[in-house]
């Protein structure tokens, strides 16, 4: 399995704050995606990136914004949380073959 | 807007039992990926399908990728409990490197 971490695993926030999700990974995957998963609807495409500074919107990105400075990390930034952003959500890495998307464990986000 | 409709959304079954969860859509997809998820954890990969009318067996798992590569099934046979979970299809879409998820099916099966 590629080494895929992400931080933290739960957070509680409120409403107006802003929240910063991390994605790191070891297996030097170019690709990154960051997902949010609420029932019925499985998982959303929120951001993803295809290299280092290289990112792109996905169907769900309005309050959404990230960031990768480095292959190994891609940073989620929920500018100023809303209740609506209260999901669970996952990163993912491939190499960019689509053979196979490596998940993440998930961050469980509250917001108040 | 490409979609995958994915279908029952819940199964109940006892132990022994056979299933088919179904994966649609109105598009053409180069690839089709069936994913299982675990409370608490991420989906893990079970298949890719690529070619149309393909068909690919993991164990008591038989997947199937429509002819005209716009819809998939997942058959198991004689389901264990150790098969509930959250069954997802994803479908590539060209070679973006994106995927299309459905909304996915949750199977319990009970002892």
């Amino acid at each position: 399995d590629a080494g895929i971490t992400q931080s933290p695993r739960h957070k509680v926030t409120e409403t107006g704050t802003p929240v910063t999700l991390r994605c790191h990974q070891t297996e030097n995957h170019r690709y990154m995606y960051w997902y949010r998963q609420d029932p019925g609807h499985g998982l959303r495409l929120i951001h993803y990136s295809y290299g280092v500074k290289d990112t792109d919107k996905g169907e769900v990105s309005d309050g959404y914004s990230v960031s990768r400075s480095k292959t190994e990390d891609f940073l989620l930034t929920l500018e100023s949380a809303t209740s609506s952003q209260t999901s669970v959500y996952f990163c993912a890495t491939d190499t960019g073959t689509q053979e196979t998307q490596y998940f993440g464990p998930g961050t469980r986000l509250l917001v108040l | 807007t490409q979609l995958l409709e994915q279908s029952p959304q819940f199964l109940s079954i006892q132990e022994g039992e056979n299933l088919t969860v179904y994966c649609n859509s109105s598009s053409v997809f180069s690839s089709l990926q069936w994913y299982r998820q675990e409370p608490g954890e991420g989906p893990v990969l079970l298949v890719t399908v690529v070619t149309g009318g393909e068909v690919k067996k993991l164990k008591r798992l038989t997947f199937q990728f429509g002819d005209a590569r716009k819809d998939s099934s997942l058959h198991i046979t004689a389901a264990q409990p150790g098969d509930t979970g959250l069954y997802l299809c994803a479908g590539a879409a060209g070679n973006t490197g994106k995927l299309i998820f459905g909304q996915g099916t949750t199977l319990q099966v009970k002892p």
